[in-house]
């Protein structure tokens, strides 16, 4: 069975730029969640999607948005890109109500 | 609300001791508690989850932890270390939201180093 895949792996992009990161879960898991990890702050919970609807959103700036596909892979999307989203941005999907799998990641780094 | 508290940022073991890495919750819900690690430039790998059965939670490469409820713990061990476990351990908790959802909170990470 194949894991949570992220793309890209890395990216680098100019302040004031918008990016947009993917992730396709686990066949069969409904639930994708995106977490923000940068040394200062830690793992940040952004937004977690179930059936095309966000369920669950964290507490960062409208400039981060996410969806999701009736396939169940996901998007998330940062506009207006600051040095400060310079992060490692990682997806996992879950089954509902049990344990979290997590992507590789992406690497933003925000120049 | 749901927290974690993971004492010690940094761990240091000679190859061959015990490994103990330490996790505090507070949840004012049943908590759901896993811990995940993480090697250089990696995602989070699940290790073991809590989720109200066994209080003693077997997990892989050797890893076990104990759930305490009373002391509100769930501290992550293992019996004999080995270079490979050298990486960045980290606790989690989750719960029922309203509404449903998946959603962790994690600890500040503990990075375990082993010597020979």
């Amino acid at each position: 069975k194949a894991g949570v895949t992220q793309t890209p792996r890395y990216l680098i992009k100019t302040r004031g730029q918008q990016v947009t990161l993917s992730c396709s879960p686990i066949s069969g898991h409904r639930s994708v969640s995106w977490y923000q990890q940068t040394p200062g702050q830690g793992l940040q919970f952004l937004f977690e999607y179930f059936s095309e609807t966000q369920r669950n959103k964290g507490n960062f700036p409208g400039r981060f948005s996410g969806r999701q596909f009736s396939n169940s892979r996901s998007e998330m999307n940062v506009s207006t890109l600051e040095l400060g989203d310079s992060a490692l941005y990682l997806c996992a999907s879950s089954s509902d109500k049990t344990e979290a799998f997590f992507g590789q990641g992406t690497r933003l780094t925000v120049v | 609300a749901q927290s974690v508290t993971q004492l010690g940022s940094h761990v240091s073991v000679s190859e061959g001791a015990l490994v103990l890495l330490r996790c505090n919750y507070s949840s004012s819900v049943p908590p759901y508690l896993f811990w995940y690690v993480q090697y250089p430039n990696q995602g989070l790998q699940l290790l073991l989850k809590y989720t109200s059965a066994a209080t003693l939670v077997k997990g892989i490469n050797g890893f076990e932890a104990e759930f305490k409820k009373s002391e509100t713990s769930f501290h992550l061990t293992k019996p004999s270390a080995h270079m490979s476990d050298a990486a960045e351990y980290f606790c989690a908790v989750s719960g029922k939201l309203t509404g449903g959802g998946n959603k962790l909170t994690f600890g500040t990470g503990t990075q375990l180093k082993v010597e020979l």
